[in-house]
């Protein structure tokens, strides 16, 4: 079975720019998830699905962060325009629900680099 | 609010000697935890996870953790460290109330010397 899917995997920009993020879920997942991770931190969560709705999504920077997921299944994450501090790896997950332990499966992860 | 807790950013041990990662939560209310292993370069994986019954869980690789309610604690452990134990290891927390969101520690990095 097919684990979670990200691309690009690696990705370098001018500060400014604007960037994009695709992730395709472990199939049957309804729960996705988009965690930033920044250099010698643990995962945060910038937003989550449950299907098409997002439930969660306080800690997105919704001045120019922005996502969705059409039709309950891919997700994009859109970045624009893209700062200096937004250098990260950004990773996708996708879970069967979101309760109790259903465990949170990582895809590889989407490495933003902003010059 | 919740938080989680990795003491030491990083931990050197020789092969074949024992891994003891420590992780400490804070909940007023036994939580889900969770152990995750990230090599470099790719996203985490599960090693283990403790949700109910049972306080000593196993998981992959040989690795295993307990689960104190007194002590707050959830530490990792493996008898023997093999050369490709060397990773980032993530502990998280999950908690009912609060809307069952994943908190994950700031991460412990092992090293393994030869």
């Amino acid at each position: 079975e097919a684990g979670v899917v990200q691309s690009p995997r690696y990705k370098i920009i001018e500060k400014k720019q604007p960037v994009a993020f695709w992730c395709n879920p472990i199939s049957g997942h309804n729960t996705l998830y988009w965690y930033r991770q920044n250099l010698g931190q643990g995962p945060e969560l910038l937003i989550r699905y449950e299907n098409e709705e997002a439930v969660d999504d306080s800690q997105l920077p919704k001045d120019r962060f922005s996502a969705e997921r059409l039709k309950g299944v891919d997700s994009t994450l859109k970045i624009q325009p893209a700062e200096l501090g937004d250098s990260a790896v950004y990773l996708c997950a996708s879970s069967q629900g979101y309760s109790s332990g259903n465990t949170i499966y990582f895809g590889e992860g989407s490495w933003l680099t902003v010059v | 609010a919740q938080s989680v807790t990795q003491l030491g950013s990083h931990v050197s041990v020789s092969e074949g000697a024992l891994v003891l990662l420590r992780c400490n939560y804070s909940s007023s209310v036994p939580p889900y935890l969770f152990w995750y292993v990230q090599y470099p370069n790719q996203g985490l994986q599960l090693l283990l996870k403790y949700t109910t019954g049972a306080t000593l869980v196993k998981g992959i690789n040989g690795f295993e953790a307990e689960f104190k309610k007194s002590e707050t604690s959830f530490h990792l452990t493996k008898p023997s460290a093999h050369m490709s134990d060397a990773a980032e290891y993530f502990c998280a927390v999950k908690r009912e109330t609060g809307g069952f969101k994943t908190i994950f520690g700031a991460g412990t990095r092992l090293f393994v010397k030869a």
